[in-house]
């Protein structure tokens, strides 16, 4: 089965600032990922499919790229609003693998 | 306002079965949608568990395929986990969620919409 690795873990960063998550896949697949969002207590909630097409009413300053193996979601300005934890998942094949997490602090 | 709402016991006794039902208003379950189950254990990631299409079929992750059933009523507009033998591994809070094509191969889909969740507890 395909792995799905994340980094970092955690981070925190001032407001305003420009967030890099990376997510990696053991195996190549293409640009079948997706990113989701998790604030604290609440249901996850997809930012972006297909490594890189916004979700519809997500915020801009969420974007995506990669494919293959190597994908990565940055945030252009963190706001307080997105403290949350991000998740990568890959869906080419089941077992349709999450990544275990980044958790995103504002200072 | 299409919905998905989990339900099912909260507490299982260790080897017993867990049993989960999740109902979908606002739309028919008979579309070209998917519909899984996702598992998070208190403060931990994301597991995927399985998912089934309205004809019956489904795709079970292999760590829990020995353990799992899912199945699915068209009249009922709902479907369900059967998960067996559980241990404290299993305490989590268990959502369904709607797996959403947005081109015409199979591997395009991914989660648009997800219930609120239901903790199950595993413990005598």
């Amino acid at each position: 089965d395909v792995q799905m690795t994340q980094s970092p873990s955690s981070l925190s960063a001032s407001v305003g600032d420009k967030v890099t998550i990376t997510c990696r896949a053991s195996q190549d697949i293409s640009n079948y990922l997706a990113w989701y969002q998790q604030k604290p207590g609440k249901v996850p909630k997809v930012l972006i499919y297909a490594a890189s097409t916004l979700q519809s009413g997500v915020p801009s300053r969420f974007s995506g790229s990669g494919s293959g193996t190597d994908f990565t979601l940055t945030i252009s300005s963190l706001q307080p609003e997105d403290v949350a934890t991000y998740f990568c998942q890959k869906y080419n094949s089941a077992p349709r693998t999450f990544g275990p997490g980044t958790k995103v602090e504002v200072k | 306002q299409v919905q998905l709402q989990e339900s099912g016991p909260g507490l299982v006794k260790p080897s017993g079965t867990l049993s989960l039902t999740c109902v979908l208003s606002g739309d028919s379950i008979k579309t070209d949608n998917w519909w899984s189950w996702v598992r998070q254990p208190p403060g931990k990631g994301l597991e995927w568990i399985g998912e089934i299409f309205h004809s019956g079929t489904t795709n079970y992750n292999p760590s829990l395929i020995s353990r799992m059933t899912m199945s699915v009523d068209k009249s009922g507009n709902h479907f369900s986990l059967t998960l067996r033998s559980v241990t404290a591994a299993d305490t989590a809070v268990y959502h369904c969620a709607r797996a959403t094509g947005y081109c015409a191969s199979a591997s395009c889909r991914y989660f648009d919409l997800w219930g609120p969740g239901i903790l199950v507890t595993v413990s005598s």
